[in-house]
């Protein structure tokens, strides 16, 4: 069955550092997303993908986030200067062709970004 | 806005007891509603979804959920649960059509299951 595959599973960074988190979604996926969960609170919806540009972004995705489709497969979210409060666990998810609406986002194993 | 209350933050049931997890959302018309669990180490795996038509869906490993309209609720059942079921559970409130594409979770619903 198709996944979605993040890499990699961890990554220790010191603060001010750029990071870039990797994903490869679902190949025939047309929506991309990222999602992140801070230990012990809920997961939170960053930002969204569709046509090579940005779709839908929170009010978390500030300007030291951006996200990339650099080729037909990856899709990757870059922090440009890490603070200790990005510490998280980042997901990516797909969802298929009619993506908003109510289509299934499917969803990679993580990344654990520790900022210290 | 959309919201998701998970009441229960931790669960503990016997294995072979029957489990129910609660979901209460809020939402302006009638939403998309998602069941995801993460077992750990792992990503989030869609347990089972509701979009419209009957009311009691089926997912996967023996799991159910029921849509009450009138109670705003989304809860999650299995007759009968096995170790393996250990893991947290996250319900979510889904894209709409002409809103917004994000999903919105709950806190989640953390279970452990006793031999």
């Amino acid at each position: 069955e198709p996944e979605v595959t993040q890499t990699p599973s961890h990554q220790v960074t010191q603060m001010g550092q750029e990071v870039i988190l990797r994903c490869v979604p679902i190949s025939n996926h047309l929506y991309f997303y990222w999602y992140r969960q801070i230990l012990g609170q809920k997961v939170e919806f960053l930002v969204s993908f569709y046509n090579n540009e940005i779709s839908e972004k929170s009010e978390i995705f500030d300007d030291q986030f951006s996200v990339e489709r650099p080729d037909g497969s990856n899709f990757t979210l870059k922090i440009r200067s890490t603070k200790l409060e990005d510490s998280a666990m980042y997901f990516c998810a797909s969802s298929g062709v009619a993506g908003g609406l109510g289509e299934t986002q499917y969803f990679g194993p993580g990344t654990r970004l520790l900022v210290l | 806005a959309q919201s998701v209350t998970q009441p229960d933050i931790h669960i503990t049931v016997s294995e072979g007891a029957s489990l129910e997890l609660r979901c209460n959302y809020s939402y302006g018309a009638t939403p998309y509603l998602f069941w995801y669990v993460q077992s750990p180490g792992q990503g989030l795996q869609l347990l089972l979804k509701y979009f419209s038509g009957d009311t009691l869906v089926q997912g996967i490993k023996g799991f159910e959920a029921e849509f009450k309209r009138s109670q705003s609720s989304f809860n999650l059942r299995k007759p009968s649960v096995h170790w393996s079921d250990a893991a947290e559970y996250f319900c979510a409130v889904g894209p709409t059509q002409g809103g917004s594409e994000k999903l919105v979770f709950g806190k989640g619903t953390k279970l452990t299951v006793n031999p």
